[in-house]
């Protein structure tokens, strides 16, 4: 049981490089969101993704952009890295919507140097 | 901004003693979530409660949501080290907004 699988798990990256955090699930969950968690404070909502195609931005979506091209997939991408955005990001499904339950990555930890 | 505090932010007990964390807002949610997170893994959820006054139970964790939907507390009794971890409350307002909180880190020391 693969659940929502999230590489890598750990990237360093220097000020102004650009990566994609990887994103898949296998419950064929319409929903998709990505949020980051920084120490101390609750986890905000970068995207998400009500289904194939339709994506919206969150409370944090600034620095940041996704794709839904797939139902599996949801890739998070970074343009000119910023040390703000060190963080752990977690890539989340859920079938009956953002009230529903979600179910969670393992987390991506991103230092920006 | 809707902020959603928990408390305690971090509580060390030993073995067989009970516990109760709190999850306060000045927003009414329409439902409320809590979940545990361990070191390196993503939050798992462990129960959601909809009503006013609601209390759920899951083994030795009791969950209550307060009357005004506004807070919601999570007891645990004779917590035990495999109880050590992240509890997070989360409460969903409507459409895509669902506050988080910042968190209580529990150990438990046999």
């Amino acid at each position: 049981n693969a659940g929502v699988t999230q590489t890598p798990k750990f990237r360093i990256l220097k000020i102004g490089q650009s990566m994609t955090l990887q994103c898949t699930q296998d419950m064929n969950h319409n929903y998709m969101y990505w949020y980051r968690q920084d120490p101390g404070m609750g986890l905000k909502l970068i995207y998400y993704s009500v289904g194939a195609g339709i994506t919206d931005k969150g409370e944090v979506p600034n620095g940041y952009n996704v794709s839904r091209s797939t139902t599996e997939d949801f890739p998070l991408r970074l343009e000119l890295a910023a040390p703000s955005q060190t963080s752990v990001y977690f890539c989340a499904s859920s079938y009956l919507g953002p009230d529903g339950e979600a179910f969670f990555g393992q987390g991506t930890r991103l230092t920006v140097v | 901004t809707q902020l959603l505090e928990q408390s305690p932010q971090f509580l060390s007990i030993q073995e067989g003693e009970n516990l109760t964390v709190y999850c306060n807002s000045s927003s009414v949610f329409s439902s409320l979530q809590w979940y545990r997170q361990e070191p390196g893994e993503g939050p798992v959820l462990l129960v959601t409660v909809v009503t006013g006054g609601e209390v759920k139970k899951l083994k030795r964790l009791t969950f209550q949501f307060g009357d005004a939907r506004k807070d919601s507390s999570l007891h645990i009794t004779a917590a035990q080290p495999g109880d050590t971890g992240l509890y997070l409350c989360a409460g969903y307002t409507g459409g895509f907004k669902t506050i988080f909180g910042a968190g209580t880190r529990l150990f438990v020391k046999a």
